[in-house]
């Protein structure tokens, strides 16, 4: 199984320009999580989904759009991207339930200059 | 919304000794607490966790306790050792246990 992939792994966009960042699971995981990191700090949640066609808002979600149309693909979308977006973004699954692990993908690192 | 604190943001140790991590939260429905670790340039990855229904949780050098009244928990890790070095992240899932909320973060440093 590769588990969480995201794409690309790296980045650099100017302010004002848009993109997706890929997330996809094999696990046949429910929750899927957007995570941003920066420098030295910790991991402050964007957006998350409990299953297809449902998501909601995490603590930081300005700036970013996500859907999820299926059970394995999560992307986030960027739209007018912003100097204060640079981070390294990570993308996380759990199978669903309460206590369950989560899974994360080796990060997209972004820098808008 | 579930608010998650943890301290300290640095630890400093020497090989051999202890290293404690303290976190808080501030929804007392939350029901599981997880410790993740993330060495340099790495993903986070799990290394224990525990339920609320139970005090304390041990996996050979680590282990992590909960006190549900005083909505904390925290992270032992005895024996220190060089690859212990890494950041430390505590998180909770909130009532519904599906929004999974991350401490600030500690970085562990363990000095030979």
């Amino acid at each position: 199984n590769a588990g969480v992939t995201q794409t690309p792994k790296f980045r650099i966009l100017k302010i004002g320009q848009s993109m997706t960042l890929q997330c996809a699971q094999d696990m046949n995981h429910n929750y899927m999580y957007w995570y941003r990191q920066d420098p030295g700090m910790g991991l402050k949640l964007i957006y998350y989904s409990v299953g297809a066609g449902i998501t909601d808002k995490g603590e930081v979600p300005n700036g970013y759009n996500v859907s999820r149309s299926t059970t394995e693909d999560f992307p986030l979308r960027l739209e007018l991207a912003a100097p204060s977006q640079t981070s390294v973004y990570f993308c996380a699954s759990r199978k669903g339930g309460a206590y369950t692990e989560a899974f994360f993908g080796q990060g997209t690192r972004l820098t808008v200059v | 919304g579930e608010n998650v604190e943890q301290h300290p943001s640095t630890l400093s140790v020497q090989e051999g000794d202890s290293a404690v991590i303290k976190c808080t939260y501030s929804d007392s429905a939350s029901n599981y607490f997880p410790w993740y670790k993330q060495e340099l340039g790495k993903r986070p990855q799990l290394i224990i966790d525990i339920r609320s229904n139970v005090g304390e949780k041990k996996d050979q050098r680590i282990a992590v306790t909960l006190n549900k009244t005083a909505k904390h928990f925290s992270l032992h890790i005895t024996e220190t050792q060089p690859e212990d070095s890494a950041v430390y992240f505590c998180a909770a899932t909130g009532a519904a246990g599906n929004k999974l909320t991350f401490g600030g973060g500690t970085r562990v440093l363990v000095k030979p």
